[in-house]
């Protein structure tokens, strides 16, 4: 059972506001991602972490920034939330080395009113 | 350009077989996975091919033709609890230690008695 999690599931917040999506996990791994995912749609990757300090963009642009201050943590932040960005948020880890599996949270299913 | 394509829905009778078909278009390849994600929650992991040939895994396999950019997925003794999406996803990366992945939009399984 994969040890990932993520905070809140749901989440409604008014446009201009300030959010911070969590994601932890405790298995160890490096790497760690946040994927977008729309009702019906594809997966696209947004943010890849290698390890600490290690941040890329993906290749879905997007207004959200990340930080990597600890291994485990990986938020993902929205300085001012706005009706397009109503989506579903999903985290996930894998392994450093090895084309290993990547294992997701729950997602964060973000409604921007 | 990078392209996964696979069937949207399919339905399949309780009991039967069912292979869920995906074809590629990527550059760097570094492997392919299957995920299984049930409305609402996250993608677990199915599969992973990185050679050619066929992987078993109970009533799961999985086949991968890289010359032929094609992979499929195949179900045997469909449970109803099988009903669910399928995602094929693509991993990019010109070594071993990057895993992004490309998903396809999913294919929708119903299972029905």
């Amino acid at each position: 059972e994969a040890d990932i999690y993520q905070t809140p599931r749901y989440l409604v917040i008014g446009t201009g506001k300030k959010i911070t999506l969590e994601c932890s996990q405790t298995m160890g791994h490096d790497k760690m991602y946040w994927y977008q995912q729309d009702p019906g749609m594809e997966l696209h990757l947004i943010h890849y972490s290698y390890g600490v300090n290690s941040t890329e963009k993906g290749d879905l642009s997007s207004e959200s920034t990340v930080s990597r201050i600890r291994t485990e943590h990986f938020p993902l932040t929205l300085e001012s939330a706005r009706p397009s960005h109503t989506s579903q948020y999903l985290c996930a880890s894998s392994e450093r080395y090895g084309n290993t599996e990547a294992f997701f949270g729950q997602g964060t299913r973000l409604t921007v009113v | 350009g990078q392209n996964i394509d696979q069937p949207t829905e399919m339905t399949a009778t309780e009991g039967a077989i069912v292979q869920i078909n995906c074809t590629y278009q990527t550059s760097g390849f570094n492997g392919l996975f299957w995920y299984q994600q049930h409305a609402g929650e996250a993608p677990t992991f199915l599969s992973y091919n990185v050679l050619d040939g066929l992987e078993e895994k109970g009533r799961f396999s999985s086949f991968l033709s890289r010359s032929k950019g094609y992979s499929y997925l195949l179900l045997k003794e469909l449970q109803m609890k099988d009903s669910a999406s399928y995602l094929c996803a693509v991993s990019r990366g010109f070594s071993s230690n990057t895993g992004k992945l490309i998903f396809g939009q999913g294919t929708t399984l119903q299972v029905k008695p």
